[in-house]
């Protein structure tokens, strides 16, 4: 049973920086690629971006409300996907979620986590 | 960018009623468009994939269609536990982006 356990969520103060996981079983997690997503209170989903699998170069894409202010990395060998936010502002309060592509090149997501709550504020 | 625009925002459903809820996009993304269903509290899971091929374990009367720019989900027979939040997604071109949302409510 594909898994995937978001963790790392804090209240944190605006321009501070913090990292969440994103912890995945029943797969084989170096064969896919992984999105990070979030959802504002009461609003809608947001893609934040994603990093391929290392077959496909592990590289990663960005939404242009995040690019140069976060970072998603990937750990294969402990089945975890990490994204890096720096400079936090209170617009990125919002509950965050990691999901599982399809296999290969696809860019659908087809499982996700349950979420972890970031909140920003002074 | 591409923009997914839902239609309607909010619809109120008699159980065994189908309902329909359309997806458009703002420049023609072929098949590439996914439908997922969100409950109060929980991470969306995906129903749809490109367009009308359904996902592992949901039920049949769950169904897309659609191609280009026009897509619909429609749900047959709707049973209490469909009351939710529906996204489409399309997964064609960079931004990856979501349609805002259409909320199903039980009457």
């Amino acid at each position: 049973e594909v898994q995937l356990v978001e963790s790392g969520g804090v209240l944190e103060q605006p321009g501070r920086s913090l990292r969440l996981s994103c912890t995945a079983s029943g797969f084989t997690f170096g064969d896919y690629t992984m999105s990070w997503f979030r959802q504002a209170s009461g609003k809608g989903l947001e893609w934040i971006g994603f990093i391929r699998s290392k077959v496909y170069g592990e590289t990663a894409e960005y939404a242009a409300s995040v690019k140069d202010r976060f970072t998603i990395s990937r750990d294969d060998s402990k089945s975890i996907a990490y994204l890096q936010m720096n400079s936090l502002k209170t617009e990125d309060t919002a509950v965050y979620y990691c999901g599982r592509h399809g296999g290969g090149s696809s860019w659908t997501t087809e499982y996700w986590g349950q979420g972890t709550l970031v909140t920003v504020s002074s | 960018e591409i923009v997914l625009t839902q239609s309607p925002d909010f619809q109120s459903v008699t159980p065994k009623e189908k309902v329909t809820i359309t997806c458009r996009a703002s420049q023609s993304i072929e098949t590439s468009l996914n439908w997922y269903q969100q409950k109060p509290g929980q991470s969306p899971k995906l129903l749809i994939k490109t367009a009308s091929r359904s996902f592992s374990g949901v039920p049949s009367r769950f169904s897309g269609s659609g191609s280009e720019t026009d897509f619909t989900l429609t749900i047959n027979s709707l049973e209490a536990e469909d009351a939710a939040t529906y996204y489409c997604h399309q997964s064609s071109h960079l931004p990856l982006s979501f349609g805002g949302g259409t909320k199903v409510e039980i009457k």
